[in-house]
């Protein structure tokens, strides 16, 4: 099975725009969609991207995805960052049937 | 809209059994979907379980296979877990959750959760 890698912590400043990456150790990212989710203290996790760009009704257009075939990776840029913003993300994908989260980062938001 | 509520004991004897099901409204379990379970210990990640159809095709992470059984009972509308030979290491917030399914080896997104269910492991 594969493992996705993301930074533990990322922090940027309200109205600043930050950018998460999720590395695919093996096989091709571009292969299998990636989902990202945010999860807020005490509540599941939601999603704000999925299908690698795809944004859920109510999500805002300041989250987007994209993938990277260079590097393996996917990305989620979040624009004009609020205090709201400040959440835990996960990065997930799948191969063979076998789902694979991330280990999560978090965002803080100051 | 869907909602889906997961239940079961909050505490369980380490080399006991695990169960939890995770009772599904407002759409029929048999209309197509993956059905799965995704833990989180504390302070930690989020982990994929497992997940299952309505057609019994389970799919299981390997890691936890040999101890992992997740069926689905469209009568009741409501699908389960059971995880055997559990230790400390197994304590965890349990999630059920809906898989969107695009046929073949193609996922979309886990689109619908539930609470989650702390399950702790301890004598």
């Amino acid at each position: 099975n594969f493992m996705l890698t993301q930074p533990h912590s990322v922090s940027e400043s309200p109205g600043k725009t930050v950018t998460i990456s999720c590395t695919r150790s093996s096989g091709s990212m571009d292969s299998n969609f990636v989902q990202w989710y945010q999860q807020r203290p005490g509540s599941a996790p939601t999603t704000v991207i999925y299908e690698d760009n795809q944004r859920p009704s109510g999500v805002p257009d300041r989250f987007s995805g994209s993938i990277d075939s260079s590097s393996n990776s996917a990305s989620l840029t979040i624009s004009g960052l609020k205090t709201e913003d400040e959440a835990d993300y996960y990065c997930q994908s799948y191969a063979s049937h076998n789902q694979v989260f991330g280990g999560g980062t978090k965002l803080t938001v100051l | 809209q869907v909602q889906l509520q997961e239940s079961g004991p909050g505490l369980v004897k380490p080399s006991g059994t695990l169960s939890l099901t995770c009772a599904v409204s407002g759409y029929s379990i048999s209309n197509g979907y993956y059905w799965g379970w995704i833990r989180q210990p504390p302070g930690k990640g989020l982990e994929w379980i497992g997940s299952n159809h309505h057609s019994g095709s389970a799919h299981y992470n390997p890691s936890l296979k040999s101890r992992v059984t997740i069926s689905v009972d469209t009568s009741k509308n409501q699908f389960s877990l059971k995880l055997s030979s559990v230790t400390a290491a197994d304590t965890a917030v349990y999630y059920c959750a809906r898989v969107s399914y695009c046929g073949g080896d193609c996922y979309s997104n886990f689109d619908s959760w539930g609470q989650g269910t702390l399950v702790t492991v301890s004598s």
